[in-house]
């Protein structure tokens, strides 16, 4: 059982460099999350997608943009990358449809450590 | 918003002893979902218990029981009988259920690093 895969698990960044996260689930959940962990912080959401064609932003998403490519698949791209982004990044799905009683357990990725110079 | 807070950095338990990790959060909704998950070295975050605010009797999972008290928005964590595989860092995370922009998020406290000695 994959779970939820992301790519890449470590990448190393220049400022100004742009890169893509990817992240897939294979669990026909219906919401996919980012967030990123920092030191003394805990996570912190970015963007989340509660259906396939919709993104929303989450508490940090300056920087920041996301696409929701299929049910499966969901991108976050780092359009200029800078020192601030260095972090730990986690994709996380859930099978959450909406409604506030919905199942909600998150599944998360592995995580990426970006380091951005 | 919400906010969750974990006061305590580091703990640490002898293994075989129990441990109690605090949550608190701040909130004016009635209801709503608070959990607490496990983030052990391989950084793969693993969800360890959930509690529904509705409910009053305290969820339990195996070795794992939550004391939540509703009124004093609070949600600690009891690891009884504790193994060398229970160190790891563990979050308290809050979801709404209230509606509105807060949906399907997750806010979690900043993580308490539990260390087990054998």
């Amino acid at each position: 059982n994959a779970g939820v895969t992301q790519t890449p698990k470590f990448q190393v960044l220049k400022t100004g460099q742009s890169m893509t996260l990817q992240c897939a689930q294979d669990m026909n959940h219906n919401s996919m999350y980012w967030y990123r962990q920092d030191p003394g912080m805990g996570l912190r959401l970015i963007y989340y997608s509660a259906s396939e064609g919709t993104t929303d932003k989450g508490e940090v998403p300056n920087g920041y943009n996301v696409s929701r490519l299929n049910k499966r698949e969901f991108s976050l791209r780092l359009e200029s990358a800078a020192p601030s982004q260095t972090s730990v990044y986690f994709c996380a799905s859930s099978d959450w449809a909406g409604a506030p009683r919905d199942a909600d357990t998150q599944y998360f990725g592995p995580g990426t450590r970006l380091t951005v110079l | 918003a919400q906010t969750v807070t974990q006061s305590q950095p580091e703990m640490s338990v002898q293994e075989a002893e129990t441990v109690t990790l605090s949550c608190t959060y701040d909130t004016s909704e009635s209801d709503y979902y608070l959990f607490w998950y496990k983030q052990p070295p391989s950084r793969q975050m693993i969800l360890v218990i959930r509690q529904e605010a509705y409910k009053q009797q305290n969820a339990t999972e195996n070795r794992f029981s939550v004391n939540f008290q509703k009124a004093a928005k609070s949600f600690s964590l009891k690891i009884s009988d504790s193994q060398l595989g229970d160190a790891a860092m563990y979050f308290c995370a809050y979801r709404s259920v209230a509606g509105g922009t807060s949906y399907g998020k997750l806010t979690f406290g900043q993580g308490t690093i539990l260390t087990v000695h054998p």
